[in-house]
């Protein structure tokens, strides 16, 4: 399968300070998404990162608050801004594209992020 | 949009015991994938099967996608079969990439 490396794996942070992570695959791939797990719950899409563009967020999530950079094919970031006790979730990188399996979808192994 | 219901939300089986988990959608999908979400939260993939039989060891999944649903059997569980099983799906109609997560299958094996 695909190789995604996600940093950090965790991290605890203080509310209202930000944190970026990080989001590298082995080989090029077409298409790379953000999803947010909050606990307990399943995985909701947070935005498709485009290459080279502005990320187009799904409904109830902002670029204010999350936004995302894609300047080439292997590699997105993931800024969760201004954070709050509510931004307590993982999130995961996903890849779709990958060519040995191009219509499959990959994950990181997340993000789990806890704020104070 | 489309929803995805994944049953049962729990569930609790003895070492070597058999399950059926099963997921339907309400619309038609290109893409349907089953992952299993380890205790330290690292989704792993299963199957990548919007339609027909598949077979990996212990698991195995079919989807019917004109009936809208699929199956995910495990056979013979192990206590590392443990963790949430979740089904996504691509609606037809949606953007390559792109899936919707049912609510996730919770699966303790006990020794």
């Amino acid at each position: 399968s695909a190789v995604i490396s996600q940093k950090p794996s965790r991290d605890i942070c203080q509310r209202g300070t930000s944190l970026t992570i990080q989001c590298q695959v082995d080989s090029q791939v077409t298409m790379m998404f953000w999803y947010r797990q909050q606990p307990g719950q399943s995985l909701t899409l947070i935005a498709t990162a485009n290459q080279g563009s502005e990320a187009t967020y799904e409904s109830g999530f902002v670029i204010d608050k999350f936004p995302i950079s894609r300047p080439n094919l292997t590699f997105s970031t993931l800024t969760v801004s201004n954070m709050s006790p509510e931004d307590s979730s993982i999130y995961l990188c996903s890849v779709v594209g990958w060519e040995g399996a191009p219509l499959e979808a990959f994950f990181g192994q997340g993000t789990r992020l806890t704020v104070v | 949009g489309i929803q995805v219901e994944q049953s049962p939300p729990d569930l609790i089986l003895q070492e070597g015991a058999n399950s059926t988990l099963r997921c339907n959608f309400s619309d038609s999908v290109n893409n349907l994938q089953w992952f299993h979400q380890n205790p330290w939260g690292q989704l792993i993939n299963l199957f990548y099967i919007p339609s027909g039989t598949k077979q990996n060891g212990r698991l195995s999944a079919t989807t019917v996608a004109t009936e809208r649903y699929s199956l995910l059997y495990i056979s013979s569980s192990q206590t590392t079969d443990s963790g949430v099983y979740f089904c996504a799906v691509r609606m037809t109609t949606d953007s390559w990439g792109k899936l919707q997560f049912g609510a996730g299958t919770q699966v303790v094996v006990t020794p």
